[in-house]
Order: C-alpha cells, then sequence, then structure tokens
C-alpha cells in the first residue's frame, strides 16, 4: 500500500527546475507533500485532494491526477533552501481519514 | 516551529525495558497522530487519535500503545523494547476545518535508542 516515489534521488543547480512522482495501486482520496531536512521534523507542503487539482507553495507546486493514482511535485527555478527529502503520503479511499502511507522519499540536493 | 511538542528529545534505554514518550497538539488541534522513522522502514503510521478516541490504526506492534487524554495530549508507550525499536518517533497534529483538518504538523521527534 505504500505508494513508489520517484526518482530516488536527483541533484540540480540552483534555478534548475525538478520533477519528482509518486504513485500509488490503489484508489486515492488524498496525496500530502512534505519536505524534511537532516536531522529536522517533516515539514507540510501542500495537500491535494480533487483529482486533477493543482496547488502551489511558493515555486513549488503539485498536481493529482486521481484516474492514475498519481501525484507529481514540480520544483520551479529551484533555491538552496529546497534541498531536503521530500515525501508524498497517501490517504487511501477505503481506508481511514488521517491515515497516511508514505513513500520512502526523494533526496534534493541543490549545489550552487 | 510547528507548534507541536514532543518530549524528551533523546531517549537512551536498554531492551526489555519500558518507556513514555509524550505529545502535546498544537493549540485547538484535536487529531494526533504517531510515526515511526528508521533508516530501514521509512516513516511508518503506527495510530491515530481524534479527541480521546482511537480513530485509525497502522503498523503498530502489540508492545506498543497509545492514549489521548481529556486535555489532548498523547502518550505512546513502548514496552518489552527490542534494539529494532530503535527510531525516531514523531508525533504530529491536525485540526480546522476544511482542507485544514488534513494538513498534518510534526513535532520535533524523540530519538529512541535501544541499547
Amino acid at each position: 500500500q505504500q505508494p513508489v516515489q520517484s526518482p530516488q534521488a536527483v541533484i540540480l543547480r540552483e534555478g534548475e527546475d525538478a520533477v519528482i512522482n509518486c504513485s500509488s495501486s490503489k484508489a486515492l482520496y488524498s496525496v500530502h507533500w512534505y519536505r524534511q531536512k537532516h536531522g529536522e521534523a517533516p515539514v507540510f507542503l501542500m495537500i491535494l485532494l480533487k483529482g486533477g487539482e493543482q496547488k502551489g507553495h511558493d515555486k513549488i507546486s503539485a498536481s493529482f491526477n486521481e484516474k492514475k493514482q498519481q501525484s507529481s511535485l514540480y520544483l520551479t527555478a529551484s533555491q538552496l533552501s529546497y534541498s531536503g527529502t521530500y515525501f508524498c503520503g497517501t490517504e487511501i479511499l477505503t481506508d481511514s481519514w488521517g491515515k497516511l502511507q508514505f513513500g520512502a522519499g526523494t533526496q534534493v540536493v541543490v549545489t550552487p | 516551529d510547528s507548534g507541536v511538542t514532543q518530549t524528551p528529545k533523546h531517549l537512551i534505554t536498554a531492551t526489555g525495558q519500558r518507556v513514555t514518550l509524550r505529545c502535546s497538539p498544537r493549540s485547538g488541534d484535536l487529531s494526533v497522530y504517531w510515526y515511526q522513522q528508521s533508516l530501514d522502514q521509512g516513516l511508518q503510521f503506527l495510530i491515530q487519535y481524534y479527541n480521546g478516541e482511537e480513530r485509525a490504526k497502522g503498523n503498530i506492534l502489540e508492545r506498543f500503545s497509545a492514549q489521548q487524554f481529556p486535555d489532548l495530549h498523547s502518550e505512546l508507550n513502548l514496552s518489552s523494547l527490542e534494539l529494532g525499536d530503535s527510531a525516531l518517533y514523531f508525533c504530529a497534529s491536525s485540526g480546522g476545518s476544511g482542507t485544514e483538518a488534513y494538513e498534518q504538523y510534526f513535532g520535533p521527534g524523540t530519538r529512541l535508542t535501544v541499547t
């Protein structure tokens, strides 16, 4: 039931773009995105509740394709502060509200 | 700062022992979640409480138990500890209305080391 994230890691230069994908084998109610820096707690970025909806947070945005049970996180014009591990958390439609299954994470390194 | 507090920050204990981890949610949040993060298992959902009642259960071992008190703080009890229980334990909370009710804010975590 754990969603699959890809890629496992990405190295970017400042100003470059990246896409992180999250896919599930189960029908989803929502997708949550978090960023975790080393030694710190995961920080909430955004939640997508409806299929096809895009949300944005500064230059980080995400989309959710309900039919394909996939979500993508877009890092645009990356900044050094974007470095960290990005996790998607999925709520399965038939599961309890609030029960998140997290992907293994995508490590993002932004270099000057 | 998410507004979620967890104590203690670090805990070192021996196998077979019992420990209690404490979490205070953000002011007004009714839901509390517990997660375990280890290198090999990633971030695993353990259990959720809503206003004192157990709402959802994940991969929580029988040796582990939790509760949420009337003041909404929560405790996670881990007993008969094994080396494999060494991990970061996070508490998260959520509240509000609309989509805000689904947004989980994580505390700083308790690092448990079992020797």
